[in-house]
This record gives C-alpha cells, sequence and structure tokens, in this order.
C-alpha cells in the first residue's frame, strides 16, 4: 500500500525568503504525485503535479517540485515566499485503480506561518 | 470553469440522524471521489466510482453508502450518525480518460453532529 510522509508538521519562514516543504512517499510503481494546497476552512487546491519526464515540475503560483526516485521525495519549494502562501500543504500519492480513476493517500500535511 | 459543487456546504445533525451528501463533478468527468477530513488531520479517501460504478472502497463505515447517478452526480448517505463522523467532507472529480489523473476537489460539506 501506498504511503506519504511529510515530516515537518509545521514550517514558519518569513516573507521573501525561501521554502522547501518535504515529502517522501512509498509505492511499489511508478508514483503519480501531487501537491495540494488548503486554506483554512477551504477546499483543496492543486499546486502541480508529477506523472512522468521531466522530474523537476512547475505549478501554480510559482511552486515548483522534484521528483527524486532514488531518495523517493517530492519536495515542493518556492523561492520567495509571500504572506499569502501561508496554508497548509499536502503532498499526495495517486494509485491507479483498476476500476477507474486513482485513489489519493495524503501526507499528514505541513502547515505554513509566514512572518512579515 | 466549471468547479467541482458540493451541497450543502454545512450541515448540522443530532446524533443517530442520517445525512445526504450531494456532489455535481465538473461537467465531462466520469469518475467522482469522496474524503473524509476530520479536525486537525489530512483527507481519508472513502470511496470513489467511475461511470457510475464502484470503483474502490476505502476506510468507509458500513453506516455510509453512495452512489453515483446517471447524470454523474454522487450522493454519500450517512445513517446512525455518531460525534465522531463530525468533518469535512470532500468530493472530487477526474477524467479518467484523460492524460494526467488529477483530482479536482469541491470545497467540501461541513458536517457537525451533535
Amino acid at each position: 500500500a501506498q504511503s506519504v510522509t511529510q515530516p515537518d508538521i509545521h514550517i514558519t519562514v518569513s516573507e521573501g525568503a525561501s521554502l522547501e516543504l518535504r515529502c517522501n512517499y512509498s509505492y511499489g510503481a511508478t508514483p503519480y504525485l501531487f501537491w495540494y494546497v488548503q486554506s483554512p476552512g477551504q477546499g483543496l487546491q492543486l499546486l502541480l503535479k508529477y506523472f512522468s519526464g521531466d522530474t523537476l515540475v512547475q505549478g501554480i503560483k510559482g511552486f515548483e517540485a522534484e521528483f527524486k526516485r532514488s531518495q523517493s521525495s517530492f519536495n515542493l519549494r518556492k523561492p520567495s515566499v509571500h504572506w499569502s502562501d501561508a496554508a497548509e500543504y499536502f503532498c499526495a500519492v495517486g494509485a491507479l485503480l483498476t476500476g477507474g480513476g486513482n485513489k489519493l493517500t495524503f501526507g499528514t500535511g505541513t502547515q505554513l506561518k509566514v512572518e512579515l | 470553469a466549471a468547479g467541482v459543487i458540493q451541497s450543502p456546504r454545512h450541515l448540522i445533525k443530532e446524533k443517530r440522524e442520517t445525512a445526504t451528501l450531494k456532489c455535481y463533478p465538473i461537467p465531462r468527468h466520469d469518475t467522482v471521489y469522496w474524503y473524509q477530513q476530520g479536525p486537525g488531520q489530512d483527507p481519508q479517501f472513502l470511496i470513489s466510482f467511475y461511470e457510475k460504478m464502484q470503483s474502490d472502497k476505502g476506510s468507509i463505515p458500513d453506516r455510509f453508502s453512495a452512489q453515483q447517478f446517471s447524470d454523474y452526480h454522487s450522493e454519500l448517505n450517512m445513517s446512525s450518525l455518531e460525534l465522531g463522523d463530525s468533518a469535512l467532507y470532500f468530493c472530487a472529480s477526474s477524467l479518467t480518460g484523460g492524460l494526467s489523473y488529477e483530482q479536482y476537489f469541491g470545497p467540501g460539506t461541513r458536517l457537525t453532529v451533535t
């Protein structure tokens, strides 16, 4: 069964500083990997995804993530954080379902706080 | 662009009551998923439907049932509600026949059981 580990429960960065959120996954096949962001009381918004090809993927809001198979990691990065980036970030791995679609398994999330 | 619609957005029920949550996927999306997110927790997969057939089942209690209708909307029925059922329930949809398998989430239904 697949699993996702986000080692950092809380991270605080200053506005304008760089950011890296860690994600490690466990999956027997080539993973489908995602990063979602959730503001308080809101739904989940997809930031970026990796299926195959280039291991550095670009997403919305200036985020990027790098897939490293050897380290089973898919870390999320942003060169300069804005106060509006404060939210909870979830890494997820998708497993294809034989019946159709794919099932997401989420990590426990990283709460990002941005200091002005 | 059209998004996933969930109704109601908020629901308050008492213990042992029933609740029905509705989900309207993005047009032309053929797969619907339900997730449960408890307070301070990550979303947990409950159940999914592809072309109106159940495609997978996760940690969904026997008290819950779901189905996808001919117009692709889905309903999650919850009976004998317990306090522990209080959570944010997300519906997501995807286009299985597409090149990506990304799921688009609705805003969620916040269920409070008192």
